[in-house]
C-alpha cells in the first residue's frame, strides 16, 4: 500500500472489554513498531518486530499488553480488559529494515482508544 | 530515565519571526537524532535527521555533542508551521532500533 494503514481509527469500548487494534505497514517494511500517544506524555514505545519476532517487548506497559505479526506483515495489538489509563492514540510504523538506522519509521494514522 | 527533553510544550510566535525548539538528548556516544512533525489532522511524519544535514521546510537543526543538544531553528516562521515538534534519538542509543520520543513541542504561529 501507498502508507501504512491502521484499523479502526476510532474505538470507545466500555472498561474491562478487550479490544484489537490492527496494523499494515508498507509492504517490504522488516520493522513494524508500536507506540502510544498520550496527552502531555509524548510518544511512548510498546514494542518492536523484526519480522515475525519481536525482539523487544519491554515497552508493554502490563500484561494485559500483547501483540503479534504474522506472515511479516500484519500485526495485531491486544489489550485486555481495559483500563480508563488505557485510552490514548495507539500509534504503527514501520521502516524497511529493523537494523540499518538510515532507514526512517513511517507512521500510520493510528487508533484513538477511549474507554468509558 | 528521560533520554531526550523538549522543556517548551507550547510555543507561540508571530508569522515572520524566528522559531527555535530546544531538544537536549542523554547518551554519551555518537547521537543518531530526528526531528518529527505531526501537522493538524496528518500522520506524523519524519522532517528531519541530523546525519543528512540538509534543511528541510527551511528548518534546520544541528548537533551539539558537548551541549548534548539537537535544537530546531528557522528563521521565519510561516503558519503553515503550526504543528506539533517532536525530536527523537536512537536506535543504536536506544537499543533494537527503537527511538526514544520526546514530549513534544506545540508551535503555534500566529498570523
Amino acid at each position: 500500500g501507498a502508507g501504512v494503514s491502521q484499523s479502526p481509527s476510532n474505538k470507545v469500548t466500555e472498561k474491562g472489554k478487550d479490544v484489537e487494534l490492527r496494523c499494515d505497514p508498507i509492504s517490504g517494511h522488516t520493522a513494524l513498531y508500536w507506540y502510544r500517544q498520550s496527552l502531555g506524555q509524548g510518544l511512548e514505545f510498546l514494542i518492536y518486530f523484526q519480522g515475525n519476532s519481536a525482539p523487544d517487548k519491554s515497552g508493554l506497559p502490563s500484561d494485559r499488553f500483547s501483540a503479534e505479526r504474522t506472515g511479516g506483515s500484519v500485526s495485531t495489538l491486544t489489550i485486555q480488559r481495559t483500563q480508563q489509563e488505557d485510552s490514548a492514540v495507539y500509534l504503527c510504523a514501520s521502516s524497511r529494515s529493523g537494523t540499518d538506522s538510515n532507514q526512517p519509521q513511517h507512521f500510520g494514522d493510528g487508533t484513538r482508544l477511549s474507554i468509558l | 530515565a528521560q533520554r531526550v527533553t523538549q522543556p517548551e510544550k507550547l510555543l507561540s510566535v508571530f508569522k515572520g519571526a524566528p522559531v527555535e525548539l530546544k531538544c537536549n538528548y542523554s547518551y554519551s556516544g555518537s547521537p543518531e537524532l530526528f526531528w518529527y512533525v505531526q501537522y493538524s489532522r496528518q500522520r506524523l511524519q519524519l522532517l528531519l535527521r541530523h546525519i543528512s544535514r540538509e534543511s528541510i521546510k527551511g528548518f534546520t537543526a544541528d548537533l551539539n555533542k558537548g551541549e548534548t543538544s539537537f535544537h530546531l531553528k528557522k528563521p521565519f516562521a510561516q503558519e503553515e508551521d503550526s504543528a506539533m515538534y517532536y525530536c527523537a534519538l536512537g536506535p543504536e542509543a536506544i537499543g533494537n532500533n527503537r527511538l526514544a520520543f520526546g514530549k513534544g513541542n506545540q508551535v503555534v504561529v500566529i498570523p
